[in-house]
């Protein structure tokens, strides 16, 4: 069981190139989402998604997009990266979006962009 | 959008000291967690907590849901080595899965 699996580990980019951050569950969990981490300021929502087909804006959406066509995958796109999305980027999925069971997380992709 | 003040933001204890760490809101969360994350890694869940006044420990830590259910405790005793990483706490209003993280505390153990 692998659990939440994030590629790539680590990513440098140029300013304005485009990006696909990965995201598979293997555990057909219902909820998914993608934070972002940034020194100082925790983790703070990006995007989420209650099932396929469906998703929604999170804390800090602008310059991010994603769907969610299969329950698996929850993909991240970058489309004009900007020296400011430098972070660390997280996944993370819980079995049903009404509930109390917690988020399991990824091991994260590491961004840069020069 | 609401926030959650984590203190200490940093600790650097002896091996064998107790912890203590909070997490406070200006609203209010019916679902406390706190995950451990360490370094290169995702965060790991350690306690959930899921009603007001609540006491839970998993092995030598220990977490309160506080009874205003504006904020949360995070004890550590005994604390070892492999103790060492950053300490969120994570709280969830209404029924959806969506978290408000705090800051983080970062725990350094020295021998």
């Amino acid at each position: 069981n692998a659990g939440v699996t994030q590629t790539p580990k680590f990513q440098v980019l140029k300013t304005g190139q485009s990006m696909t951050l990965q995201c598979a569950q293997d555990m057909n969990h219902e909820y998914m989402s993608w934070y972002r981490q940034d020194p100082g300021m925790g983790l703070r929502l990006i995007h989420y998604s209650v099932g396929a087909g469906i998703t929604d804006q999170g804390e800090v959406p602008n310059g991010y997009n994603v769907s969610r066509s299969t329950t698996e995958d929850f993909p991240l796109r970058l489309l004009s990266a900007a020296p400011s999305q430098t972070s660390v980027y997280f996944c993370a999925s819980s079995p049903r979006v009404y509930g109390n069971q917690p988020q399991h997380f990824g091991d994260g992709t590491r961004l840069s962009i020069l | 959008g609401q926030q959650l003040n984590q203190s200490p933001q940093s600790m650097f204890i002896q091996e064998g000291e107790d912890v203590s760490m909070n997490c406070t809101s200006s609203s209010i969360f019916n679902t406390w967690l706190w995950y451990k994350q360490d370094p290169g890694e995702g965060p790991v869940l350690l306690i959930a907590l899921y009603k007001a006044g609540e006491l839970t420990s998993n092995g030598r830590l220990t977490a309160q849901f506080g009874i205003t259910r504006k904020d949360s405790f995070l004890n550590i005793s005994a604390s070892i080595p492999s103790d060492v990483g950053i300490y969120f706490c994570a709280g969830r209003t209404g029924t959806a899965s969506k978290l408000t993280f705090g800051t983080g505390t970062r725990l350094q153990v020295t021998l």
